[in-house]
């Protein structure tokens, strides 16, 4: 079945450096995008950005702009959430998620699948 | 960007009730609209894409309609697992942005 799994989040440091991971299985990655959203505590989701199917494309939202980098490796199933300069506006559950897409009518159907969500605290 | 309000913000409802939660784009987005229930500690789970078509599996309790800006979803006859925050995004451009969301809660 297909899972998402992400990993690599704890306690960190103003202005230091983290990278989430998520691995994913049960579906063929390389045909998907795959994005990376946010939850602050008691906060609602934030979009955070997405990388396009071979890692040529990104989109981030502006308060990660310049400071997030999204990457993926198709060969590992893999997509990556390389953060820097960490704020304490950054602490939040970080979620990977698939996003659907209808190969026959070019319509895109939503954010299907969710992984468990990882937490990221920013704090000195 | 385009932005999403939702309203209300905040609902209290009974078992059995009929509930809506609408949902108001910035600029015309079409149909390129999906909803998602979130429960406390949870990831969320898409409920309606399309604007109005069913993810598989949901209950058909749940409909959504709308296009353009306006859009509406509707929960027939709540039920106790119904509880929950609700959200709407947008599809159609990045970045793809959520509403903030419509809490609803026990009455």
């Amino acid at each position: 079945q297909v899972q998402l799994v992400e990993s690599g989040g704890g306690v960190v440091q103003p202005g230091k450096s983290l990278r989430l991971s998520c691995a994913a299985s049960g579906f063929p990655f390389g045909s998907y995008i795959i994005h990376w959203v946010r939850q602050a505590p008691g906060k609602g989701l934030e979009w955070v950005g997405v990388t396009s199917y071979d890692g040529s494309n990104e989109y981030y939202a502006d308060s990660v702009k310049g400071r997030f980098t999204i990457s993926r490796d198709n060969s590992k199933n893999t997509l990556y959430l390389h953060m820097n300069s960490l704020r304490a506006e950054d602490t939040a559950v970080y979620y990977c998620t698939r996003e659907n897409y209808n190969i026959l009518t070019g319509f895109y159907t939503g954010f299907d699948y969710w992984g468990q969500g990882n937490l990221v605290s920013v704090s000195s | 960007d385009i932005q999403l309000t939702q309203s209300p913000s905040f609902l209290s409802a009974s078992v059995g009730d009929r509930v809506t939660i609408t949902c108001r784009a910035s600029h015309d987005i079409s149909n390129y609209l999906a909803w998602y229930q979130q429960k406390p500690g949870k990831a969320p789970k898409l409920l309606i894409f399309g604007a109005s078509t069913l993810q598989g599996g949901v209950p058909s309790r749940f409909s959504g309609s709308g296009s353009g800006t306006e859009f509406s979803l509707t929960i027939n006859s709540l039920q106790p697992e119904d509880f929950a925050t609700y959200y709407c995004q947008q599809l159609k451009t990045y970045p793809r942005t959520f509403g903030q969301g419509t809490k609803v809660e026990i009455k």
